[in-house]
């Protein structure tokens, strides 16, 4: 079945710093979305992308949706503390209506 | 706060117990999905609705079945309860079938 690998795993920053992660597909996409969710929440949904090549930002954050569409990309800019979670990508798409498929996280820890 | 809505937070019971959640979705969402976390499988999909109807199926065991009802909220059962169905279950909601899905907090499923 599709698999998303998620990286990298953890990422401990300074606050301030710049961070980026990544997903990437053994198969196509037609949509990826970006979720945070912290300790004993639900994930909490960031960022939709919904076109190969997509760049899209909320706030602090931005994605982009790979041309292959086989991998996304996340970026968040002055990290702050409460940037603190687990980060995760989503894909959707083909034959797998409505399901989303995750990837493994990235723990963000951000460092005062 | 996403708006969806789950019962219980938190359940304690016996293996070869029978339990149920339960979700309110969005006000106004049609479709709502349950989905498994855990700390070795990660966030599952197990199955997802559409205003009363399944309307798709992922790795959900024999032993768990869904439904949702005409005032469109939904109920998991879990039967006959193993110890590896210790998890936090999710359930989600979207509009009309699509794939910007809204989590609720979750229920934390412990089987001892």
């Amino acid at each position: 079945g599709q698999q998303l690998n998620q990286s990298p795993q953890s990422m401990f920053i300074q606050e301030g710093e710049d961070v980026s992660m990544n997903c990437t597909s053994s198969s196509i996409f037609n949509t990826w979305l970006w979720y945070k969710q912290d300790p004993g929440e639900g994930p909490v949904l960031l960022i939709a992308l919904y076109k190969a090549g997509e760049l899209t930002s909320n706030g602090r954050l931005t994605a982009q949706f790979g041309i292959t569409r086989k991998d996304s990309f996340l970026n968040i800019s002055a990290s702050i503390p409460s940037d603190v979670g687990i980060y995760f990508c989503a894909g959707a798409g083909g034959t797998s209506y409505g399901k989303l498929t995750f990837g493994q996280g990235t723990i963000l820890t951000v460092h005062p | 706060d996403s708006g969806v809505t789950q019962t219980p937070k938190h359940l304690i019971t016996a293996t070869g117990q029978r339990v149920t959640l339960r979700c309110s979705p969005r006000s106004g969402d049609l479709s709502v999905y349950w989905y498994q976390q855990s700390l070795d499988q990660g966030l599952q999909f197990l199955i997802q609705y559409y205003n009363g109807e399944e309307r798709a199926k992922g790795n959900i065991l024999e032993r768990f079945s869904a439904q949702q009802f005409p005032d469109l909220h939904s109920e998991l059962n879990l039967s006959s309860l193993e110890l590896g169905d210790s998890a936090l279950y999710f359930c989600a909601s979207s509009a009309d079938g699509d794939y910007e899905q809204y989590f609720g907090p979750g229920t934390r499923l412990t089987v001892t």
